[in-house]
């Protein structure tokens, strides 16, 4: 069984660029949510992905951007990266929404700094 | 009414002790409570969970309680080991499945 991977490990952007990050989810899992983690700080929900549509926001602006593919791989996409976009990028895949979908197992992350 | 609390901040204990760490919240239509483990640089991973119907669940070194009229829960550390040294997260959802994650314990276990 494969787990959560992530892709970059890190990335350095500067104040204003875009960034595209990726994860894969775990084998048997359809369901992909995204969450920043600011040093020091507990994850916070961006977004979740099912069956290739958003399924539920947190409180994020819209220059975070999401996509979910056929193989249930996901991007998340930040536009016009601002400073406080510094942070871990945490991908976790899910069985559907639903009570066996609260179960969610967490990537590696991606470090994102904004210069 | 969806923030979830957690203390204390950071705890120090030594090798066999039982460090205990506290989550509160506000939302009765939270149905599920994990708490999740973060060793620096890494993602949080999954420990156990727990859901309303029970007041406390084990497995392994870990025990979870869980007050329902307190809107409480907690985390028990049994025999800790340097090894556990970490940052722990307690988190609740509801069908949606967003996770609501408390500000996180760091913990150190002392040789």
């Amino acid at each position: 069984e494969t787990g959560v991977t992530q892709s970059p490990t890190h990335l350095i952007k500067t104040r204003g660029q875009q960034v595209t990050l990726r994860c894969s989810s775990q084998s048997g899992h359809n369901t992909v949510s995204w969450y920043q983690q600011a040093l020091g700080q507990g994850p916070q929900f961006i977004f979740q992905y099912y069956r290739e549509e958003e399924n539920g926001r947190g409180n994020f602006p819209p220059r975070f951007s999401g996509l979910q593919f056929p193989n249930y791989s996901s991007e998340l996409n930040v536009n016009a990266l601002e400073l406080d976009d510094s942070a871990l990028y945490l991908c976790a895949s899910s069985l559907p929404p639903g009570p066996e979908g609260n179960e969610q197992f967490f990537g590696p992350g991606t470090r994102l700094t904004v210069l | 009414q969806q923030q979830v609390k957690q203390s204390p901040q950071s705890l120090i204990v030594q090798k066999g002790g039982i460090p205990i760490i506290n989550c509160a919240y506000e939302n009765t239509a939270f149905d599920y409570f994990p708490w999740y483990q973060q060793f620096p640089g890494k993602g949080p991973a999954l420990l156990i969970a727990i859901r309303p119907d029970v007041s406390e669940k084990k497995e392994g070194r870990f025990t979870i309680s869980f007050n329902k009229s307190a809107k409480q829960f907690s985390l028990h550390i049994m025999d800790s080991q340097p090894g556990d040294s970490a940052t722990y997260f307690c988190a609740a959802s509801w069908h949606t499945g967003k996770l609501i994650f408390g500000q996180g314990t760091t913990l150190q276990v002392k040789p």
